[in-house]
């Protein structure tokens, strides 16, 4: 069974340019979310859809940051114009319906760096 | 300002020995918490989890524990292996399920 994928894996950008990660869920998971994780925050939550629509956003940092969720199998976190405080570890996590366990899978994560 | 802290950044142990990991928590409304592992380069895999109506929860060599009168859960490995060497992250529900809240993680590292 596929997990959560990403990609890219890696990116490295100039400051000032466009970046944008995106997701794959796990079939059939109806919830999807996008963290980040820093040195000096941990893992933050960024924004949670549910069956594709924004249920959360407050944990975007600015007006650079956007995501959508044109359909259930695809979600995109787009950075435009990209600093290099969004340096960071992205990942991309998704739930079935219902919150009985709370678990989360995560995707392996996109590690950005603007330089 | 942090709802789940995980104070202590790192530990060490020696393989066989017990791993006892902490975190505490600001809001009594939490439900359930969860332990995360995460290896390097991987993202974090589900470890174990209790809920606000229980105050321990067993899962073969891993044990979270409750106390939600001091808003503090741990978990404690036995024994510990080199493979448990990873980055814990605790994290928290609330009550409207509306995402997890995580810790900033503690790094183990065991020796053999």
């Amino acid at each position: 069974d596929a997990g959560v994928i990403q990609s890219p894996r890696h990116e490295v950008t100039e400051m000032g340019q466009e970046v944008t990660l995106r997701c794959k869920p796990i079939s059939g998971h109806n919830s999807l979310f996008w963290y980040r994780q820093t040195m000096m925050r941990g893992l933050e939550l960024l924004i949670y859809f549910n069956n594709n629509v924004p249920i959360d956003d407050s944990g975007m940092p600015e007006d650079r940051f956007s995501a959508k969720m044109p359909n259930a199998s695809f979600s995109t976190l787009k950075i435009q114009p990209s600093e290099p405080r969004d340096s960071a570890v992205y990942f991309c996590a998704s739930s079935s319906a219902g919150w009985n366990t709370g678990e989360l899978f995560f995707g392996e994560g996109s590690r950005l760096t603007v330089l | 300002d942090q709802q789940v802290k995980q104070n202590s950044p790192s530990l060490s142990v020696q393989e066989g020995r017990i791993s006892i990991l902490n975190c505490d928590y600001t809001n009594s409304m939490f439900d359930y918490f969860l332990w995360y592992k995460k290896y390097p380069a991987e993202g974090p895999t589900f470890l174990i989890s209790i809920s606000s109506i229980k105050d321990k929860n067993e899962d073969g060599r891993f044990t979270v524990f409750l106390n939600k009168s001091a808003k503090h859960l741990s978990l404690h490995i036995v024994p510990s292996q080199p493979g448990d060497s990873a980055v814990y992250f605790c994290a928290s529900r609330n009550q409207a399920g509306t995402a997890l809240i995580f810790g900033k993680g503690t790094t183990l590292s065991v020796s053999s």
